[in-house]
This record gives structure tokens, sequence and C-alpha cells, in this order.
């Protein structure tokens, strides 16, 4: 049973536009949430996170957005630019623990 | 901070051979080291969950005579893989957890070794 999901396998963006990237998940014991950028043959990069007492987090030209009574949360990247390209999964974390549920990634394209 | 060293970043070997992947946390105590593997396109599946000084903790369907883990001290965990066969050809990156809860995050992670079994 996948507990995160992404349902989008890729998604492609124009330079400058922005990027919305969506991640599911069904655990409402989750109670942190975030989001890693990889890139092939690299391990994964912390780009952001947001706790469930939040609603919205924001860094740079990345905000994560969570609705709790969806059970969904949203990484916008704006604007987008061509390294960005990558691959993005969602990670999910309850309790105290340090156990991290991953999505299964979305591959963002960014074109000049 | 809270850098995490994964070495080799590559290795080609034939098949039967074992294989040590080394993961380190340079610059904080681990007290929990995790082991994924990805396969191509798909996402980091968790195989261990190590506590130093402790037996690993194996995800179902993970042979743990295979894939044999060891974490010895706070800052080193090792994986190896057994008699290595072209199947077992993928990704494996590590994961380091700070024990005191200073990050935000909660894993922090090595760059990945490449297995290749020829």
């Amino acid at each position: 049973d996948q507990q995160v999901k992404q349902n989008s396998p890729s998604l492609s963006v124009q330079e400058g536009r922005i990027s919305i990237l969506n991640c599911d998940y069904t655990n409402s014991m989750f109670d942190y949430f975030l989001w890693y950028k990889k890139y092939p043959a690299e391990g994964p990069t912390f780009l952001i996170s947001i706790s469930s007492i939040k609603d919205k987090n924001e860094d740079g030209r990345f905000t994560v957005f969570l609705n709790k009574s969806a059970k969904h949360l949203s990484l916008h990247i704006v604007p987008s630019q061509p390294g960005d390209s990558a691959v993005y999964f969602c990670a999910a974390k309850r309790d105290a623990g340090n156990m991290l549920t991953f999505g299964g990634g979305t591959r963002l394209m960014v074109k000049p | 901070g809270a850098v995490v060293s994964q070495h080799p970043s590559w290795v080609i070997c034939k098949s039967g051979t074992s294989v040590k992947i080394e993961c380190r946390s340079l610059d904080f105590q681990a007290t929990t080291m995790f082991w994924y593997r990805q396969f191509p396109k798909q996402s980091l599946m968790l195989m261990a969950t190590s506590n130093e000084g402790s037996k690993a903790t194996y995800e179902q369907g993970v042979e743990k005579d295979k894939f044999l883990i060891n974490h010895a001290s706070l800052t080193l965990s090792t994986l190896t893989v057994t008699s290595a066969h072209p199947e077992d050809s993928s990704f494996y990156i590590c994961s380091a957890a700070d024990g005191m809860g200073r990050y935000i995050q909660p894993q922090h992670f090595g760059d990945g070794t490449r297995l290749s079994i020829l």
C-alpha cells in the first residue's frame, strides 16, 4: 500500500513559468513533509520541508503548501529554471522517529 | 554541517564477488543509519534500518544474509552485498539520522553507490 503518492511521473514546463509538483498521502499520522531533488546517480538533495501545523512554507523560489484535510501537498517553483530539471520526491515522516516514506517521484523538465 | 560520505561511488565487478559499501557521517553522530535501493526510474526503497551497536532491521523481502549491514560505530555503517549477481545491480543510497534532532532534516543522504555486476 503506497502511503505517499506522486501521481504525475513527469512534468514539462517552460523556463520562467511556475512548476507545480503534487503529492498525496494516506496516513494521517504523518506530521512532517519534505521535498527532495535528485539527479541520476546522486543522492537526494533536501529542498524544503513543512510541519503539519503549518499550511505554507517558503524558501526563495520554492514554496510548499500543505492541505491536511485533503492529505495533499504541493511544491511550487517560480520562476522555473533549466537547472531545476531533475526528479523530485516528496517524503513524509510520522511521530518522533526518523523514518521517511517516499513518493514515486516526478521528473521535471524545464525547457529554455 | 550534517555531511554524509558514501564510498565507493561506482563499483563494477564480476558475478559472485562480495562488495562492501561504506557510509560515514562526517560531522555528527548517527544513531540510526538507513540503506536504500533505487532501480532506474523508480523511487527509493528502504532496505534496512540500523542502530549503532545492534542488529539491523530489514524490510520485508530484503534478504539479510545477502545484504549484510554493520553499524559498529556512531559514524560508520557498511553494507556488504554478498556473492553479488547481475540482478543486484542497482543504485544504493545510505542516509544517517542525528539522534539529537538538531536538524530540520530527519535524514542526511550520501551521494549513492552505483553497483554494476557483470
